[in-house]
């Protein structure tokens, strides 16, 4: 596609429901990051892919988040038993491989997930 | 660990007149890369310029430019005849040796008519 595409953009939970989000990188891309920027901050780390495999998932903060990227491409972030504190805006972005040095991330419009 | 800081919260600039934003940052490593991106109310992230850290010679992106003090850790973003479109949340970020973005606050830019 022609860019990072993610969806839904906009996503209302009920506290302790179950969401989805998912992630279209770039055709290509290997590496996928997700974000989570909460209202008036910068984006924070969450996890990291290589193709398939998770390389890195230290920013997730709690075993209630868990992101896959089976097949190398689509990946989806799921958020079990939502709590208020989850609401933010989750933040897709991918880049070529690790061996391109400073490679630039091409990031998603975004889903604001809003817990109630 | 690497931090990233930008002190300005807000700033406004009238329209054709220059604007910098500053940024500082902390880290161990020698080589890295830095970025600044620009983030309108459609909140995609959109690179402005990068710089890396073992050229010397100051990133320039047409009316976007740094000034890069490797020494002092400070990553300051000049933009130059500013537009009624470059009002957005700029952030300044550090990319570290596994590729993920650290990012600041960011800096909220009002360009005023």
């Amino acid at each position: 596609g022609a860019g990072v595409s993610q969806s839904p953009r906009y996503k209302v939970a009920k506290r302790g429901q179950d969401v989805a989000l998912r992630c279209d990188p770039i055709s290509g891309h290997v590496s996928l990051f997700w974000y989570q920027q909460a209202l008036g901050q910068g984006p924070e780390f969450l996890t990291y892919f290589q193709n398939e495999a998770q390389l890195d998932k230290s920013g997730l903060p709690s075993d209630r988040f868990f992101a896959e990227r089976p097949e190398g491409s689509v990946s989806t972030l799921k958020i079990q038993r939502t709590q208020q504190e989850d609401s933010a805006v989750y933040l897709c972005a991918s880049s070529l491989p690790h061996n391109t040095p400073g490679a630039e991330a091409f990031f998603g419009q975004g889903t604001r997930l809003t817990v109630v | 660990a690497q931090t990233v800081t930008q002190s300005q919260p807000e700033m406004s600039v009238q329209e054709a007149e220059t604007v910098t934003l500053s940024c500082t940052y902390d880290t161990s490593e020698n080589n890295y890369y830095l970025f600044w991106y620009k983030q309108p109310p459609s909140r995609q992230m959109i690179l402005v310029i990068r710089q890396e850290a073992y050229k010397q010679q100051n990133a320039t992106e047409n009316r976007f430019s740094v000034n890069f003090q490797k020494a002092a850790k400070s990553f300051s973003l000049k933009i130059s005849d500013s537009q009624l479109g470059d009002t957005a949340m700029y952030f300044c970020a550090f990319m570290t040796d596994t590729d993920k973005l650290i990012f600041g606050t960011g800096t909220r830019l009002q360009v005023f008519p």
